[in-house]
């Protein structure tokens, strides 16, 4: 069985530039989580859906941040106008008990 | 709020030396993960132990819901366990899966 898949692998950007990620859960999995993990830090959670709704997304830096999960499979995390700040792996994981992460996509924002 | 506090911080062993790992939760919870993490590596899950007693090769994990804790026992480590091992809940009445801090284990030669 598959696992989580993200793309891309990498991603480098100048400032004020946007990058979107995709990510393509496991099948069958009803809930898909986006988390936050910069440089020596744990994963901090920024969105996540349950089907096609978003049951939070608190977390999330609305004002450039946004994820969608249209048909309740894939998603899309899009960051208009990057910041340094936002330099961090950006992680997917999926779950209908046991959570599963995928590899990430490593953001770096000069 | 809701808490998980992992200890300690970091670890060091010489190989062959056994590590106990712990992960603290302030309310009830559905489920309790253990991952693991290299540098610049993906979570890998190594258990999924809401509660009780669950083994995989020299790692063992147990859960006791009435005593909110949760504990990741290493025997007879290897340098290949170097790494960073996290602990994460699900909280009664959310989806949202928390994460602890972290313990840095570090297995020398």
């Amino acid at each position: 069985e598959a696992g989580v898949t993200q793309s891309p692998r990498y991603a480098v950007l100048q400032e004020g530039q946007a990058v979107s990620f995709w990510c393509d859960p496991i099948s069958g999995h009803d809930t898909l989580y986006w988390y936050q993990q910069p440089r020596d830090q744990g994963p901090q959670l920024l969105v996540y859906f349950r089907d096609e709704a978003v049951i939070d997304n608190s977390q999330l830096p609305s004002d450039r941040f946004s994820a969608v999960r249209p048909k309740g499979t894939n998603s899309t995390l899009k960051i208009q106008s990057a910041k340094q700040g936002d330099t961090a792996t950006y992680l997917c994981a999926s779950s209908t008990a046991e959570v599963f992460f995928g590899k990430g996509t490593r953001l770096t924002v000069v | 709020g809701q808490q998980v506090q992992q200890s300690p911080a970091s670890l060091v062993l010489q190989e062959g030396e056994n590590a106990e790992l712990q992960c603290n939760f302030s309310t009830s919870l559905n489920s309790m993960q253990w991952f693991y993490q290299r540098p610049g590596g993906s979570l890998v899950s190594l258990f999924y132990n809401p509660s009780g007693t669950k083994h995989s090769g020299r790692l063992t994990s147990t859960t006791v819901i009435k005593e909110r804790r949760s504990s990741l026992h290493i025997s007879s480590s290897q340098t290949t366990d170097s790494g960073t091992y996290l602990c994460a809940l699900e909280f009664s009445g959310s989806w949202q899966l928390i994460f602890g801090s972290g313990t840095q284990l570090t297995v020398m030669p």
